[in-house]
């Protein structure tokens, strides 16, 4: 089983601010690797796939990069909305694994 | 618009069954992988079971393989997944998600509650 390792666990920013959000692959899973965001109360949404592509209506902010074992998701300038906590996902391999995700907190 | 719809949740006892239901709307059923996917309180994700677009190939997670059966009904275009042998650990929240056992999950259910306990 491939295990994801996101850093840090928990981010403390204010809001305008740049973040980057990392996840590790113990394995190398291509460019197959998702990003995830979930809000408390709410099922999970996509907004990366593909490493680098952004999901239907997810806004220009949000980028994904890297490939193989290193994968990064920035928030160019974080809004209210933003405050979650994102997971990334591999799904190269069964079965598909998380990481234990990153939370997002307001300085 | 994609909607996925679980039910089927609640509270079982140790060693009891339960099966979970996923109406899908908004897009062809039957040409999408399925999976589901489940969190415990406080925890993080876990996909517990995955299944082709034809229903022909299943996934699943070591936790659950022999306790769980995921399938399908492409007539009605509902995803199922039967529970039996419920442990403790099994207690989760249960989402439905659009994808299959090799692809990212672009929709996602509300997720029902399964709690596990005497």
């Amino acid at each position: 089983e491939i295990v994801m390792t996101q850093s840090p666990a928990t981010l403390s920013v204010s809001p305008g601010e740049r973040v980057t959000l990392s996840c590790r692959a113990s394995q190398r899973v291509s460019s197959n690797l998702a990003w995830h965001q979930q809000k408390p109360g709410q099922a999970p949404r996509l907004l990366i796939y593909g490493a680098s592509t952004r999901a239907t209506g997810i806004p220009a902010r949000f980028s994904g990069s890297g490939s193989g074992t290193e994968f990064t998701l920035t928030i160019s300038s974080l809004q209210s909305e933003d405050f979650a906590v994102y997971y990334c996902q591999q799904y190269n391999n069964w079965p598909q694994t998380f990481g234990q995700g990153t939370k997002l907190e307001i300085k | 618009e994609v909607q996925l719809l679980e039910s089927g949740g609640g509270l079982v006892q140790p060693g009891g069954s339960l099966r979970l239901s996923c109406a899908a709307t908004g897009f062809t059923f039957s040409t999408y992988g399925m999976s589901w996917v489940r969190q415990a309180p406080g925890k993080g994700l876990e996909c517990v079971s995955g299944i082709g677009g034809s229903g022909g190939s299943t996934h699943y997670a070591g936790s659950v393989k022999g306790r769980f059966t995921i399938s399908r009904d492409n007539s009605k275009n509902t995803l199922y997944l039967q529970m039996n042998s419920l442990r403790a650990e099994d207690t989760a929240v249960y989402y439905c998600a659009k994808g299959g056992p090799l692809d990212d999950f672009d929709y996602w259910g509300q997720g029902t509650l399964v709690t596990v306990s005497s």
